[in-house]
């Protein structure tokens, strides 16, 4: 079963705009990753934060973090056509072993037009 | 790194048939985790591996899937007697070390077509 929530589903922007995805997960978590995937392609990791962190950069990308509301944003800024993709939150949770396992999200189809 | 690589890229077969997947992870990387997508949503887990250990199997996997990392290297996944709703992307992923926090690296998946 996925442990996070996208929202929205599908967001269609114009080229140079702005795109905001969130998260919302629903236990506790040591970090949360995010992932971009181009249409029947693997996964791509674009940035990780951790549980006692709140912000952070990676050139255009900036994800926040809240772990009271069990929730996190990523945010493109200036965005290009080619950010079109699906969006994925992972979280870090303990598995029944012991050790971490990461639980995807639903994925948020980002469109960005020219 | 030479990266994940999965292999065949894509398989069709008929209902029924046994097909296996193979997974080599980036060397040294001592997790690899296989996941399921189909189209719309987000990769589902399915097992993960600690070296040659199978740590933890999702309720997804039944009898007729099984994993196995032998030598804490490449992996396998077979699934037997396919049924049309194996049809999917089967998704291999890396990570180095047991702790958290580290990147994930993944493949590009194994398409799978059940006819």
């Amino acid at each position: 079963s996925q442990q996070g929530e996208e929202d929205p589903q599908a967001l269609s922007i114009q080229e140079g705009e702005n795109a905001t995805m969130n998260c919302s997960y629903k236990t506790s978590i040591n970090n949360l990753q995010w992932y971009r995937q181009n249409s029947g392609r693997g996964l791509v990791h674009l940035i990780l934060i951790r549980s006692n962190e709140r912000e952070k950069h990676s050139g255009r990308l900036r994800v926040t973090l809240d772990t009271s509301k069990k929730s996190s944003s990523l945010l493109i800024t200036a965005s290009r056509a080619a950010d079109t993709a699906s969006y994925f939150c992972a979280t870090a949770g303990l598995a029944t072993s012991g050790t971490y396992k990461y639980i995807f999200g639903t994925g948020t189809r980002l469109k960005v037009l020219a | 790194d030479t990266g994940v690589s999965q292999d065949p890229r894509h398989k069709i077969t008929k209902r029924g048939q046994n097909v296996t997947f193979r997974c080599d992870p980036i060397s040294e990387h001592n997790r690899l985790y296989w996941y399921r997508q189909t189209l719309g949503q987000g990769p589902e887990f399915l097992t993960y591996f600690q070296n040659e250990a199978q740590l933890e199997k999702s309720r997804l996997l039944s009898d007729r899937f099984s994993a196995e990392r032998p030598k804490g290297s490449f992996s396998t996944l077979e699934i037997q007697r396919t049924e049309q709703g194996d049809s999917a992307m089967y998704l291999c992923a890396s990570s180095k070390g047991v702790a958290s926090g580290n990147t994930i690296y993944f493949g590009e998946g194994s398409w799978l077509t059940v006819v």
